[in-house]
């Protein structure tokens, strides 16, 4: 089946630090991928949209110079938390959707980077 | 703008037991998703609910969606440990792109 792979799992490093979270659809295009953030016992929260060839979009209360977000191919978007601070520790997880698939199926979620910031 | 609530927020039951998750949403929605996700993991998508009055069934697990009410329920039969988890509704506005709002999640503990 379709897979989202989210790299890194897990990373840990000091408060100023910028620290990157690649997600890639390992066997399916996706135009549009998106990221969420998951505070601990708490819902997922949308944060961007994240769309191949063109500029992200934001929800809002996200800022954009902070989550800076990449798409820059179908296969491949990448979110940079900027200048990271303790408020930022979170679960982040991408979601990918099949181009092929058509609205009617699921988005395939990547298992999610635990970010800590120190 | 859309909303979705669910209830309860935590659910202790014991095995064996039959309960409801319910998940109402705010405005018009075409597509319904319940997600399951296990600690310190991602989501597992469930089902997938288009239509008013569809029902889906996966093993000790049904959903089931009524448009009008804006209401999709998750029904556990017969509950085993293995289905302690979080399960999470979530409505896809009219868009194309598919941004998914999703309810608060219910954390459902099965115990003996």
């Amino acid at each position: 089946g379709a897979v989202v792979s989210q790299h890194p799992s897990w990373v840990i490093c000091k408060s100023g630090t910028s620290v990157k979270i690649e997600c890639r659809s390992l066997d399916f295009q996706a135009t549009t991928m998106f990221w969420y953030r998951q505070f601990p016992k708490q819902s997922l929260m949308l944060m961007a949209t994240s769309n191949e060839g063109s500029k992200a979009t934001y929800e809002q209360g996200v800022e954009k110079d902070k989550f800076l977000i990449n798409h820059a191919s179908l296969t491949l978007s990448t979110l940079t938390v900027t200048s990271a601070h303790p408020e930022d520790s979170s679960f982040y997880i991408c979601s990918a959707r099949d181009n092929l698939a058509g609205t009617s199926k699921p988005q395939h979620f990547g298992d999610g980077t635990r970010l800590s910031i120190l | 703008e859309l909303k979705v609530e669910q209830n309860p927020l935590f659910l202790s039951m014991q095995e064996g037991k039959n309960y409801t998750i319910y998940c109402n949403y705010s405005t018009t929605s075409d597509r319904l998703y319940w997600y399951r996700q296990d600690p310190g993991k991602s989501l597992e998508s469930l089902f997938v609910l288009l239509s008013n009055g569809a029902v889906k069934q996966e093993g000790r697990l049904m959903a089931s969606l009524d448009t009008k009410a804006r209401l999709s329920t998750l029904h556990i039969t017969a509950a085993v440990h293995d289905l302690s988890a979080t399960y999470f509704c979530a409505a896809a506005g009219g868009t194309s792109y598919g941004k998914l709002t999703f309810g608060q999640g219910t954390i459902l503990t099965v115990h003996p």
